[in-house]
């Protein structure tokens, strides 16, 4: 069964700590893996797809990166706008259908 | 560009009570799909229409839980009769590639 671990549930970071998140998965056979920000209220906002093992890819302060087992959300300096649940997904089937992990919650106080 | 609607935002009912959420996706997407998402979780899926048809509804509870889409654009998800446990945010999200968006939401509070 496809399974999908993030680490940890919950961050709390003095603004300009980077810090790491983690996405570990078990999947048949990856298709592609993405990145989410929820804020409190909203539904999960889009900011990533990767597809291939040693793909990275860069917005603002945050970096994503994908190997053959895990995914990490790398958040260089934050700031408090930074705050938010980070969710990651796997694209299971070519139908689109993702599968999510139970997200990371990210506090960055000032 | 606008992005998916969903309405109502919020909703209380009495459990065995029925209920009604609609969405709106984005323009020329194709593909729609209904999540749950209970709090201190991530989406679960529901129901996926490509067009107007189903592809996957594997996890949908069909002896409560239904959902259409006329004519491939809006759709609507029920609940009837709603247990206790239907409380959650249910989420609406159209994809065009495999990226999804997603709507904000109507929270489902049953008592």
């Amino acid at each position: 069964e496809d399974q999908v671990t993030q680490s940890p549930e919950a961050l709390r970071l003095q603004e300009g700590e980077s810090s790491s998140l983690n996405c570990s998965y078990t999947v048949s056979g990856l298709r592609g893996l993405f990145w989410y920000r929820q804020d409190p209220g909203k539904g999960p906002e889009f900011l990533f797809t990767l597809y291939s093992a040693g793909e990275e890819k860069e917005k603002e302060r945050l970096k994503a990166t994908l190997t053959k087992k895990e995914s990490f959300l790398h958040i260089t300096a934050p700031k408090p706008e930074d705050s938010a649940t980070y969710l990651c997904a796997v694209l299971t089937d070519s139908w689109g259908k993702l599968q999510f992990g139970a997200g990371t919650q990210v506090v960055v106080t000032p | 560009e606008a992005g998916v609607a969903q309405s109502p935002r919020y909703k209380i009912i009495e459990k065995r009570q029925s209920v009604a959420f609609w969405c709106n996706p984005i323009s020329g997407h194709a593909t729609l799909y209904w999540y749950q998402q209970i709090l201190g979780q991530g989406p679960k899926l529901l129901i996926q229409f490509q067009n107007n048809g189903v592809v996957d509804d594997s996890q949908l509870p069909k002896d409560r839980f239904s959902a259409e889409r006329l004519k491939g654009v809006d759709s609507t998800l029920k609940i009837q009769p709603a247990k206790l446990e239907d409380s959650a945010v249910y989420l609406c999200a159209s994809s065009f590639n495999y990226e999804q968006y997603f709507g904000p939401g109507t929270r489902l509070t049953v008592t």
